[in-house]
């Protein structure tokens, strides 16, 4: 079964970093495309970055030079090294799949890990 | 960035009734619109990829269509477990846009 599993949410301060994982079983990390969405309490859906399976990787305009994405491949892991964090970055933290099963579509979901940037 | 629009906001229904949720592009995407379903608490579930396409195991009550820019969701004798919030999101360019979502509450 294909699965993905976040972790390393928290409360953080702002200005602070932190760093997301995302195991991945039933598949391989780095022979797919990957991404990070995220959710503000009660807002809607915002993606965050995708990596290509090339390596290539990009950002939205609202964490771009913040935040890297990243995976290692003896780990079947992808990561999220979140820097400088704001209060709008507060939000459940999806990881996913990019074109897993049916092309141009976000098709595996995590369950999410919520990241709380607060005094 | 390309803007997705949905309408309406919130909707109100009964089991039974048939729906249609509206998703609007502010440039033509063709076809590379997906549509997801989403329950409180819950990772979204994607329902129909490509505009028309239904992802496997999802009801053949729920069917969608258009291109370019105007793309509908359609759920066919609502049930029980339909009542949640739907998100369109188009995988034309980056950044990939998501609509603001339609929540479908129970009438």
């Amino acid at each position: 079964e294909v699965q993905l599993v976040e972790s390393g949410g928290g409360l953080i301060q702002p200005g602070g970093s932190l760093r997301l994982s995302c195991a991945a079983s039933g598949f391989t990390v780095s022979s797919n495309f990957m991404t990070w969405v995220r959710q503000a309490p009660g807002k809607g859906l915002e993606w965050v970055s995708i990596v290509y399976s090339d390596g290539s990787t990009y950002y939205a305009d609202s964490v771009k030079g913040r935040f890297t994405i990243s995976r290692d491949n003896s780990k079947n892991t992808l990561y999220l090294q979140m820097n400088s964090l704001r209060a709008e970055d507060t939000a459940v933290y999806y990881c996913t799949s990019y074109g897993y099963i049916y092309a141009d579509v976000f098709d595996i979901w995590g369950q999410g890990t919520m990241v709380t940037v607060s005094s | 960035d390309i803007q997705m629009t949905q309408s309406p906001s919130s909707l109100s229904a009964s089991v039974g009734d048939s729906v249609t949720l509206t998703c609007r592009a502010s440039q033509s995407i063709g076809t590379y619109l997906n549509w997801y379903q989403q329950k409180p608490g819950k990772a979204p579930k994607l329902l129909i990829y490509a505009a028309s396409s239904l992802q496997s195991g999802v009801p053949s009550r729920f069917s969608g269509s258009g291109s370019g820019t105007d793309f509908t969701l359609t759920i066919g004798g609502l049930q029980p477990e339909d009542f949640a919030t739907y998100y369109c999101q188009q995988s034309y360019t980056t950044p990939y846009t998501f609509g603001q979502g339609t929540k479908l509450e129970i009438k």
